[in-house]
């Protein structure tokens, strides 16, 4: 059970649009379309953004978006906000009842 | 309106055994999965353990794996992790979580707050 690899930051000014990558392997990402992706303020649980790869969950704005190519999946935040500006983990299901979470990328607004 | 709260957690001796709890409100527990999640200080997520909705398929994380015992009683719509053998690693906020299938992987839709477990002598 290797962690997925997220860049440890990433940033964008108000408006930009930022993608954030997640790597894994052929037996979790490449293998599964189960990718999830969670925000987490500071001092906060994280939420769900994103499931099954693509899928928003009700209330979550259409800025987000994912996708998938092989091993990697990706999260695309568009006209960035500064409420934008928080921790995000992907997660993948990884076979026989096992998640795996990525290491987490910082999002700065700037 | 979904509800998660844990308890339990707290200051533990290495070695030491600690059980922690989730009680769940305003969803069909006995149709979810569930997970146990947990964060040290300043660091991220880690997938703790999950079980099915019917307690049929459960999996650890490797470095928990032979130490912590998920359960569940649907009855009481409750969720528990029983941690045995505990180290300072272990030291972390537990949160639980709802997966939004059945079977663990549908993604973790909601979280509770989160409980402190700090494991030292």
């Amino acid at each position: 059970q290797s962690a997925l690899t997220q860049p440890p930051s990433a940033s964008g000014s108000p408006g930009q649009s930022v993608t954030i990558s997640c790597t894994g392997t052929s037996s979790d990402v490449g293998f599964y379309n189960y990718v999830s992706w969670y925000q987490q303020h500071p001092g906060k649980a994280p939420k769900l953004m994103i499931y099954e790869v693509t899928k928003r969950p009700s209330g979550v704005p259409d800025r987000f978006s994912g996708s998938k190519s092989g091993n990697t999946a990706s999260l695309t935040v568009s006209g960035l906000q500064a409420d934008d500006e928080a921790d995000y983990y992907c997660s993948s299901y990884a076979g026989r009842n096992n998640l795996v979470f990525g290491g987490g990328t910082k999002l700065t607004v700037l | 309106e979904v509800q998660l709260v844990e308890s339990g957690g707290g200051l533990v001796q290495p070695g030491r055994s600690l059980r922690l709890s989730c009680a769940a409100s305003g969803f069909s527990f006995e149709n979810s999965a569930m997970h146990w999640v947990r964060q040290a200080p300043g660091k991220g997520l880690e997938w703790v353990s999950g079980i099915s909705w019917n307690s049929g398929s459960i999996d650890y994380g490797d470095s928990v794996k032979g130490r912590f015992t998920i359960s569940r009683d649907n009855a009481k719509n409750s969720l528990y992790l029983q941690m045995d053998s505990l180290r300072a690693e272990d030291t972390a906020v537990y949160y639980c979580g709802k997966d939004k299938g059945v079977w663990v992987g549908g993604g973790i839709d909601y979280w509770g707050q989160g409980i402190l477990v700090t494991v030292s002598s």
